[in-house]
């Protein structure tokens, strides 16, 4: 399976620090992605990183990838109480239309 | 610009009763199209996605079928319904042939009683 998990499960921080969430695969992949679900909301799409990337900003956003430990880590800067939600990668293998999810780290951020 | 609508948004259904979720995506043509469930608390499993009309994959095993009558729309549905379908039912379309990233409904809450 190419299922990410990521670590930790749950993470609280307060207003202002960074915030650094994991994820672990298994197989070779295309792309990994990672998403943002707000409590009882869809997913929204953060940020894309390619196998052959090693590290892409987006805003606050940085995630870095390192296809030789299969493991990429997603950092949010300065954070903020409006990105409380849980977050979650997900990766593209062979075929690109098909996205397998982890489960998840519910990161609060207190004010 | 496009959106996907996805309804209803909550359901309770008692066990044994037939189910029909559906959506739509507007903006685009011949969109990848994708069901997962939400179970409390944990990822997403993927149930079944599309890459054309009449064209379904499942992933898992279930009591659970999509079809997918018109380009921009997939129905999720059963004929009975059993306690362990409740979950959180998200619709999700993809750009064919690009990179894979997902645009997300806001998704429909099932609860079988």
């Amino acid at each position: 399976s190419q299922q990410g998990e990521e670590d930790p499960q749950a993470l609280s921080i307060q207003e202002g620090e960074n915030a650094t969430m994991n994820c672990s695969y298994k197989t070779s992949i295309n792309n990994l992605q990672w998403y943002r679900q707000n409590s009882g909301r869809g997913l929204v799409h953060l940020i894309l990183i390619r196998s052959n990337e090693r590290e892409k900003h987006s805003g606050r956003l940085r995630v870095t990838l390192d296809t030789s430990k299969k493991s990429s880590s997603l950092l949010i800067t300065a954070s903020r109480a409006a990105d409380t939600a849980s977050y979650f990668c997900a990766t593209s293998g062979g075929s690109n239309y098909k996205l397998t999810f982890g489960k998840g780290t519910l990161l609060t951020v207190n004010p | 610009s496009q959106t996907i609508h996805q309804w209803p948004a909550t359901l309770v259904q008692p066990v044994g009763s037939p189910l029909s979720l559906e959506c739509t995506v507007e903006g685009t043509s011949n969109p990848n199209l994708y069901w997962y469930r939400q179970a409390a608390g944990r990822g997403l499993q993927l149930l079944f996605y599309s890459i054309g009309i009449g064209q379904i994959s499942s992933e898992v095993p279930q009591n659970l079928s999509a079809s997918r009558p018109q380009d921009r729309q997939f129905i999720l549905s059963s004929k009975k319904l059993l306690l362990s379908d409740s979950g959180f039912y998200l619709c999700a379309w993809s750009v064919r042939g690009l990179s894979g990233e997902l645009f997300f409904g806001e998704g429909s809450r099932l609860t079988v009683l």
